[in-house]
């Protein structure tokens, strides 16, 4: 019964390879977004999609590529991983502008 | 854009009341939003707030004034559950649809 899930919770990779990370909700939402929290703990917008079109897209390098193939998944693709790639990477879903729910994080290592 | 302050670090003896104060300087406000994160965990909601005044749910308080540009969490009763990460999170206008703004988040300690 998650509302929010993610795959994989971890990801171990080498510098230069290419990783995807899943997303899903089984809320009804209609918007799904890309946070990046980093060492920090500092919680960033990445990307963010409303009925499969892409509506936020902050300053993020165009080796992340975001894909909605429908409302309940969006998935994050990420070419050429960089060591300052390393980080927790968080789904969340809402129903428009309304509240945002979290899903469990993706914690990335890039070796 | 957004700034967006709250303190680092709060301690407490279990039992008490601890307020976390976040202030916000915004060229558009839509609303402000409070979550709970604890290690190794997702953001959880817990509040929100769009007009002035208090907004209560159980043992936490969420307080806004839009001409201050400030908002305060209280939380009565610690318990040691709650132990983790309370982030201030900003909701722009307009063309930003639903994107929120995070403050750096207040690690509060309960202690026994």
């Amino acid at each position: 019964d998650t509302a929010v899930s993610q795959t994989p919770k971890y990801l171990v990779t080498q510098m230069g390879n290419d990783k995807s990370i899943k997303c899903e909700q089984n809320l009804g939402h209609d918007t799904m977004y890309w946070y990046k929290q980093d060492s920090k703990k500092f919680l960033k917008i990445m990307f963010s999609y409303n009925n499969k079109e892409l509506i936020i897209n902050e300053t993020v390098p165009n080796r992340f590529s975001p894909k909605s193939p429908d409302k309940a998944h969006l998935n994050l693709h990420i070419n050429s991983l960089e060591l300052g790639d390393s980080a927790v990477y968080f789904c969340a879903s809402s129903r428009g502008k309304d509240t945002q729910y979290f899903g469990p994080g993706t914690r990335l290592t890039v070796l | 854009g957004q700034n967006i302050d709250q303190p680092t670090e709060m301690t407490a003896t279990e039992g008490a009341i601890v307020q976390i104060n976040c202030t916000y300087q915004t060229s558009g406000f839509n609303g402000l939003f409070w979550y709970q994160q604890h290690a190794g965990e997702a953001p959880t909601f817990l509040s929100y707030n769009v007009l002035d005044g208090l907004e209560e749910k159980g043992r936490f308080s969420s307080f806004l004034s839009r001409s201050k540009g400030y908002s305060y969490l209280l939380l009565k009763e610690l318990q040691m559950k709650d132990s983790a990460s309370y982030l201030c999170a900003v909701r722009g206008l307009g063309g930003s649809w639903g994107k929120l703004q995070f403050g750096a988040g207040t690690q509060v300690v309960v202690t026994p």
